[in-house]
């Protein structure tokens, strides 16, 4: 069983610029959730897919969009980069089970804005 | 709104002592609750979950946690630390309901274990 991965491992971009995180969910889940984990910081909910939908959101401006494709991989793209989103992202897989909610996170893309 | 407080962000324990990770959490529904442990550079792993059956819980690694609903806490312990405990360790509340989709994360512990 493969479990998340996520691509690439470390990015560097400057203000200003986008960037496009993947991310490839764990066989037979077809959820794909994403947060941003700052230094020091706890994760924060951005959104999650579900059979290419946004199933929910956090509070993140739409520069921070996504995509989720019929393989239930999943992109997150984030326009106008500013100093701040600087952190660690992570991908994490789920099935949709009402309540109960188990996410496998992936080992995240750690990306710096310069 | 749903929150999780988690009580001192580093915690310093000698190996073989006992580990005791506060965790608090606000929830105005039934709760599900989870500890995950990061490694540096690594994701997150599940240690243990909390979904309304059994209050005390029993996970990876030795670990376990009860769950105090009239004191809304799910501490984390472990009897004897071992110095590959040694990382951060994440509370998190799923809410339930509409919100039921994500997850609520404290700020974090360092656990660091002293040979």
């Amino acid at each position: 069983e493969t479990g998340v991965t996520q691509s690439p491992t470390h990015l560097i971009k400057t203000r200003g610029q986008q960037v496009t995180l993947r991310c490839s969910s764990q066989s037979g889940h077809n959820t794909v959730s994403w947060y941003q984990q700052a230094l020091g910081q706890g994760p924060q909910f951005i959104f999650q897919y579900y059979r290419e939908e946004e199933n929910g959101r956090g509070n993140f401006p739409p520069r921070f969009s996504g995509l989720q494709f019929p393989n239930y991989s999943s992109e997150l793209n984030v326009n106008a980069l500013e100093l701040d989103d600087s952190a660690l992202y992570l991908c994490a897989s789920s099935l949709p089970s009402g309540n109960y909610n188990e996410q496998f996170f992936g080992p995240g893309t750690r990306l710096t804005v310069l | 709104a749903q929150s999780v407080t988690q009580l001192g962000s580093h915690v310093s324990v000698s190996e073989g002592a006992l580990v005791l990770l506060r965790c608090n959490y606000s929830s105005s529904v039934p709760p599900y609750l989870f500890w995950y442990v990061q490694y540096p550079n690594q994701g997150l792993q599940l240690l243990l979950k909390y979904t309304s059956a059994a209050t005390l819980v029993k996970g990876i690694n030795g670990f376990e946690a009860e769950f105090k609903k009239s004191e809304t806490s799910f501490h984390l312990t472990k009897p004897s630390a071992h110095m590959s405990d040694a990382a951060e360790y994440f509370c998190a509340v799923t809410p339930g309901g509409d919100s039921s989709y994500k997850l609520i994360f404290g700020s974090g512990t360092r656990l660091l274990v002293r040979p």
